[in-house]
């Protein structure tokens, strides 16, 4: 069975510096997606980023980036710039590429920017 | 934008009452999840529809029962609400189609309390 793991409960940046979150995850599969979620106070979980297995590029979107190493498992998110509306639960999480499309979850780390 | 409601924002129930917690989307999804999301344990699958009146188990299914009777609605239903059912309980959705089918739509959570 799948396993996402965050080990960073929380987790606190100074407004305007960058964050790295971190994550790590076991599957047997080779071809797979994996998925940063954000759900700030009392608000929907929205997609951050993905990515996939196959493609050695790292994700980008905007001030946020994924460090995908995909032999270690690991699969961390830098939030650079960060911005008080960056505060929230962020939940790592991965998906088979094939087959049932269900998510599996880390812990979460909850994110602090303080001003 | 995709929406995903959810009937009740907040719920308190007594031990053993039949609980129902419903979930619309209507972006003609053909994919239904139901997690639970507890402090340190992040979200767990309950329950998952690929299609009308199909359900499969997640990983924590006792307890619980689905119901699919059109495409845009799944509802989770506690036969027996026990105190150990008291969560946050989120629905997703999420599209079939090969260029949209990695991303899960939230909702906004129902904040479940049996008492």
């Amino acid at each position: 069975a799948q396993t996402v793991t965050q080990s960073q409960p929380e987790m606190s940046v100074q407004e305007a510096e960058t964050v790295t979150l971190s994550c790590t995850y076991d599957t047997s599969e080779s071809d797979y997606y994996l998925f940063w979620y954000k759900q700030p106070p009392s608000r929907q979980m929205i997609l951050v980023i993905r990515q996939e297995a196959y493609k050695q590029q790292n994700a980008t979107e905007n001030r946020f980036s994924v460090n995908f190493q995909k032999a270690a498992k690991s699969f961390s998110l830098k939030i650079s710039d960060s911005q008080l509306g960056d505060a929230a639960m962020y939940f790592c999480a991965y998906r088979r590429r094939q087959g049932a499309q269900k998510l599996v979850f880390g812990q979460g780390t909850r994110l602090t920017i303080n001003p | 934008d995709v929406k995903v409601t959810q009937s009740s924002r907040y719920l308190v129930k007594r031990t053993g009452e039949k609980v129902f917690l419903e979930c619309v989307q209507d972006m003609d999804h053909e994919n239904m999840f139901w997690y639970r999301q507890d402090p340190g344990l992040g979200l767990r699958l309950i329950y998952f529809s690929y299609d009308v009146k199909m359900k499969e188990k997640g990983d924590i299914p006792e307890g619980y029962s689905v119901s699919r009777e059109k495409k845009e609605r799944f509802s989770l239903i506690l036969e027996s609400a026990s105190t150990n059912q008291t969560s946050m309980y989120l629905c997703a959705s999420s599209s079939t189609n090969r260029d949209k089918s990695y991303e899960q739509y939230f909702g906004p959570g129902t904040r479940l309390t049996v008492t």
